[in-house]
């Protein structure tokens, strides 16, 4: 068990460019969670999958985002024409609706993004 | 709506000191209470939880009781070390669900020798 990994650890970005992240769970978790933490804040939910099907997701998730697990194994969460607001901490927890329990998440070392 | 409250940070204490930080719930029905610590250039750990009422979560010398009738799920420790310097984050999750944490704004906690 490796834990869950998310890449790349930090990202900078200039204005309006796209952005994406990559998030890896432990391998027999088949939920996946995005949160966004901002400064001296604690994380907000943005999405949440169950195998490869997004069940609920945040109205913190505008039109510019959108997240994929296509094969209910790594995720992808993509910014699209990146805003100064969007810089934050982008964290992915995973948990098993199996094995563990109840509900507890496991989560990555977060992806940091800056945007210039 | 689901929210929890932390009291705000951030906490000073000498090292062996006794630690106290507060969190309330505000929820329907019965969560489940987490304590998640977030030490410095590390991600979330789960620390403790509590599914129940009067349960109460244990690890690494912090505790924390699921106290229903005031809605709270304050965190504890006799005797804290130097080590424990990290934000502590009090979270919930929505009784019958599977999804989202609900999180405090967290408390730091700095101790020194």
């Amino acid at each position: 068990d490796t834990g869950v990994s998310q890449d790349p650890r930090h990202k900078i970005t200039k204005r309006g460019q796209n952005v994406t992240f990559r998030c890896d769970p432990i391998s027999e978790h088949n939920r996946l969670y995005w949160y966004r933490q901002t400064l001296g804040q604690g994380p907000e939910f943005l999405t949440y999958f169950q195998n490869e099907a997004q069940l609920e997701k945040s109205r913190l998730l505008s039109d510019r985002f959108s997240a994929e697990r296509p094969k209910g194994s790594f995720s992808t969460l993509e910014i699209q024409r990146t805003e100064q607001g969007d810089s934050a901490m982008y964290l992915c927890a995973s948990s098993s609706s199996v094995n563990y329990g109840p509900y507890e998440q496991y989560f990555g070392p977060g992806t940091r993004l800056t945007v210039t | 709506g689901n929210s929890v409250t932390q009291m705000e940070g951030p906490v000073t204490l000498s090292e062996e000191a006794f630690l106290t930080i507060n969190c309330t719930y505000t929820a329907t029905g019965y969560p489940s209470l987490f304590w998640y610590v977030q030490y410095p250039g590390e991600g979330l750990q789960l620390l403790l939880k509590a599914t129940k009422a009067d349960d109460k979560g244990s690890n690494k010398g912090f505790e924390a009781t699921y106290r229903k009738e005031t809605t709270s799920f304050h965190l504890e420790k006799g005797s804290v070390q130097v080590s424990d310097s990290a934000v502590y984050f009090c979270a919930l999750i929505k009784p019958g669900t599977a999804s989202k944490l609900t999180f405090g704004t967290g408390t730091r906690l700095q101790v020194t020798l």
